[in-house]
């Protein structure tokens, strides 16, 4: 069993650019749920992807988007990049039925300068 | 608000000296405690998960504990190899029932 497998692994992006993480769930997860880490703090909840739709949305301004796919991976867009976007991206993947039994991914580093 | 407050923010011990980290926590119908380890430069790793005041969950030289306010995450006789953050997640069951809040973290450092 892969886990739940996050790309690319590290990013640099200037501010005002675009960027897209990617995320495969663990074998038989269906749910998606992103997270942004600053340094020194918790996880974020940004949003969660269940059966390709957007289930829920944390505080996060619309830059932030998502998408998950029929095979449940999924992709998180930011756009019009800021440099307080810098933080550790993170995936995690749970079934349907117990979504609060979150699986997380080793994260996405992105940095903006 | 829904709020998760770890203490303290950073701990050093020696090997082999047992101390405790605390979560307290506020939230509107708690539905879940859940405590994670997190390396460096890494995902969160799941621990526990406890559901109800007095419920305890053991693992190697880790006891997690649960009372209505707070979670306490025990460690006995610690090795440096259990050197890491340790993050506590409150779900809620108000609005998202999905949504894990985490607190900041215990950074711990066990020194040989």
């Amino acid at each position: 069993d892969a886990g739940v497998t996050q790309s690319p692994t590290h990013l640099i992006k200037t501010r005002g650019q675009q960027v897209t993480l990617r995320c495969s769930p663990k074998s038989g997860h269906d749910t998606v749920s992103w997270y942004q880490q600053a340094l020194g703090q918790g996880p974020q909840f940004i949003f969660q992807y269940y059966e390709e739709e957007e289930r829920q949305r944390g505080n996060f301004p619309d830059r932030f988007s998502g998408h998950q796919f029929p095979n449940y991976s999924s992709e998180l867009n930011v756009n019009a990049l800021l440099l307080g976007d810098s933080a550790l991206y993170l995936c995690a993947s749970s079934p349907g039925t117990r979504f609060y039994e979150q699986f997380f991914g080793p994260g996405t580093r992105l940095t903006v300068l | 608000e829904d709020q998760v407050t770890q203490s303290p923010e950073a701990l050093r011990l020696q090997e082999g000296e047992s101390s405790s980290l605390n979560c307290s926590y506020t939230v509107s119908g708690l539905r879940g405690l859940f405590w994670y380890r997190q390396d460096p430069g890494k995902g969160p790793e799941f621990l526990f998960t406890l559901y109800s005041a007095g419920e305890e969950k053991e693992k190697e030289r880790l006891k997690a504990t649960l009372t209505k306010k707070e979670s306490f995450l025990h460690i006995t006789a610690p090795k440096p190899e259990d050197s890491a953050t340790y993050l506590c997640a409150v779900r809620n069951s108000s609005g998202g029932y999905n949504k894990l809040i985490f607190g900041a973290g215990t950074r711990l450092a066990v020194h040989p």
